[in-house]
């Protein structure tokens, strides 16, 4: 069956403008959880929805935002984008809510100039 | 909030030589998992580890979880350039009980 896709695959913005990235679990999975990855600080994580709630929330400021729809996708939105926000962001979705496994996209590359 | 130390932070190796790599934590363990990430590409789970004393292979690659579930290692045998990425840890550690990751080791393996 498909993977997780996640929609743009890289996108570049200038500082202040916002972004919204996307993410399709895998069919049947219900659970999308979105990461960020740096160099410096590595994976960390940011939210996790389930059934269309935000179960889970990392240390990221209110700029950082997401939702789930009935379907399951995910989206999530970085408000006034600062330079320190250029990364790699990452969803995974898992089949339930908590310590199941976890099947990563292929990420969304963000410059922020 | 649980931290994952992992070591070393790069590897250069040439194919055919053998490597472990290392994660240590500051707590215990829930349920240690391993992943690899090859450039432009998410995390893929390699194994679960929840045993203190366990070990897991899969194929050329060894998983030891220590017996006081606070440490682990990943041997890799005869490496091929194909094993080139990072190698990441990771437990369900987080204050919200979410999973949180090691630095990870960037592993090149050159022919």
């Amino acid at each position: 069956k498909a993977g997780v896709t996640q929609t743009p695959r890289y996108l570049i913005k200038t500082r202040g403008q916002q972004v919204t990235l996307s993410c399709s679990p895998i069919s049947g999975h219900r659970s999308v959880s979105w990461y960020q990855q740096t160099p410096g600080q590595g994976l960390q994580f940011l939210f996790e929805y389930f059934s269309e709630t935000q179960r889970n929330k990392g240390n990221f400021p209110g700029r950082f935002s997401g939702r789930q729809f009935s379907n399951s996708r995910s989206e999530m939105n970085v408000s006034t984008l600062e330079l320190g926000d250029s990364a790699l962001y990452l969803c995974a979705s898992s089949r339930t809510l908590g310590s199941g496994t976890q099947y990563f996209g292929p990420g969304t590359r963000l410059t922020v100039l | 909030t649980q931290l994952l130390e992992q070591s070393p932070q790069f590897l250069s190796i040439q194919e055919g030589e053998n490597l472990t790599v290392y994660c240590n934590s500051s707590s215990v363990f829930s349920s240690l998992q391993w992943y690899r990430q090859e450039p432009g590409e998410g995390p893929v789970l390699l194994v679960t580890v929840v045993t203190g004393g366990e070990v897991k292979k899969l194929k050329r690659l060894t998983f030891q979880f220590g017996d006081a579930r606070k440490d682990s290692s990943l041997h890799i045998t005869a490496a091929q350039t194909g094993d080139t990425g990072l190698y990441l840890c990771a437990d369900y550690g987080g204050s919200q009980g979410n999973l949180i990751f090691g630095k990870g080791t960037k592993l090149s393996v050159k022919p």
